[in-house]
C-alpha cells in the first residue's frame, strides 16, 4: 500500500543539528519533499530531491536519500527556535493516479 | 511565494448548516486539491481536480463535493455540517517547473480553513 512513515517528536537544543526521518512505499516515486508547517498555518515546501539523488543542500538543510531502503532524512544544522514546526515528507505517487503521499508528520521542537 | 487563498480561515457552525470553503489560486495552476487534517496529524486527500470540469474522489471518503468551472477557483461544499466534519481544509494547487534537466512538480498550499461544527 502507499504508506509514509515518520517518527512523531523529536526534540533537540538550540544550536545543534535536528535529523528528521522518513520511509516511504514507492520506489518508483520521481519526486520526494519536505514540507514544513507552522501552527494554523499551511504547508510550505522546504526542498525537494529528485530520485536520481543521494544527496541535496540547500544552506542549512541537508536531505539524504537511500533508495534501497526508502529511506529519506532532512538535516537541519544550527537548529534555531524558529524552527519549531511540523516537518512532514512527501513522496509523488505516480502509478496510475497522479498522487501526493504525505507522511504522519514529525514535530520539532528546539529547546532554547 | 504562492497565490493561493482561502476563506473562511476559522468558521464556526451548527449542525445541519450547509457550508462552502472558498479556494481560489491566482497562478493559472490546472491542478488543484482538498486535503483534511486533524491539528497536527496526517494529511489526507478528499478531493483533487486537473482541470476545468475535471473533479476526482480521494483517498478519504467524505461526505463534501467540489466542482471546477474555472481555473482559479476550486470550492468545498458540505450539504449538512456535522460534528465529525470538524477539522483543518487544505487546499492546494500544483504545477510542473524546469529544474535543470529535470521537470519538477511542485505543490503549493493555501493556509488553510478551521472549521468546528457544534
Amino acid at each position: 500500500g502507499e504508506d509514509v512513515e515518520q517518527s512523531l517528536f523529536l526534540s533537540v537544543r538550540e544550536g545543534d543539528s535536528s535529523v528528521i526521518n522518513c520511509t516511504y512505499t514507492d520506489s518508483s516515486s520521481t519526486y520526494l519533499y519536505w514540507y514544513k508547517q507552522e501552527p494554523g498555518a499551511g504547508l510550505q515546501l522546504l526542498t525537494y530531491i529528485f530520485s536520481n539523488m543521494d544527496m541535496k543542500q540547500d544552506q542549512r538543510l541537508t536531505v539524504l536519500l537511500n533508495k534501497k531502503d526508502k529511506h529519506l532524512s532532512l538535516r537541519i544544522a544550527d537548529t534555531q527556535t524558529g524552527d519549531s514546526a511540523i516537518y512532514f515528507c512527501a513522496e509523488l505517487f505516480t502509478s496510475g493516479t497522479y498522487k501526493y503521499i504525505f507522511g504522519t508528520g514529525t514535530r520539532l521542537k528546539v529547546l532554547a | 511565494e504562492a497565490d493561493i487563498y482561502q476563506t473562511p480561515r476559522y468558521l464556526v457552525i451548527g449542525t445541519g448548516k450547509k457550508i462552502t470553503l472558498e479556494c481560489s489560486q491566482t497562478m493559472g495552476h490546472d491542478k488543484m486539491y482538498w486535503y483534511q487534517q486533524d491539528p497536527g496529524m496526517e494529511l489526507h486527500l478528499i478531493h483533487y481536480s486537473y482541470g476545468v470540469n475535471s473533479t476526482e474522489k480521494g483517498d478519504l471518503s467524505s461526505e463534501s463535493t467540489v466542482s471546477r468551472i474555472r481555473t482559479e477557483h476550486f470550492p468545498l461544499t458540505l450539504e449538512s455540517a456535522r460534528p465529525s466534519h470538524t477539522s483543518q481544509y487544505l487546499c492546494a494547487s500544483s504545477e510542473l517547473v524546469l529544474a535543470g534537466d529535470w521537470a519538477l512538480e511542485t505543490q503549493y498550499f493555501g493556509p488553510g480553513t478551521r472549521l468546528l461544527v457544534l
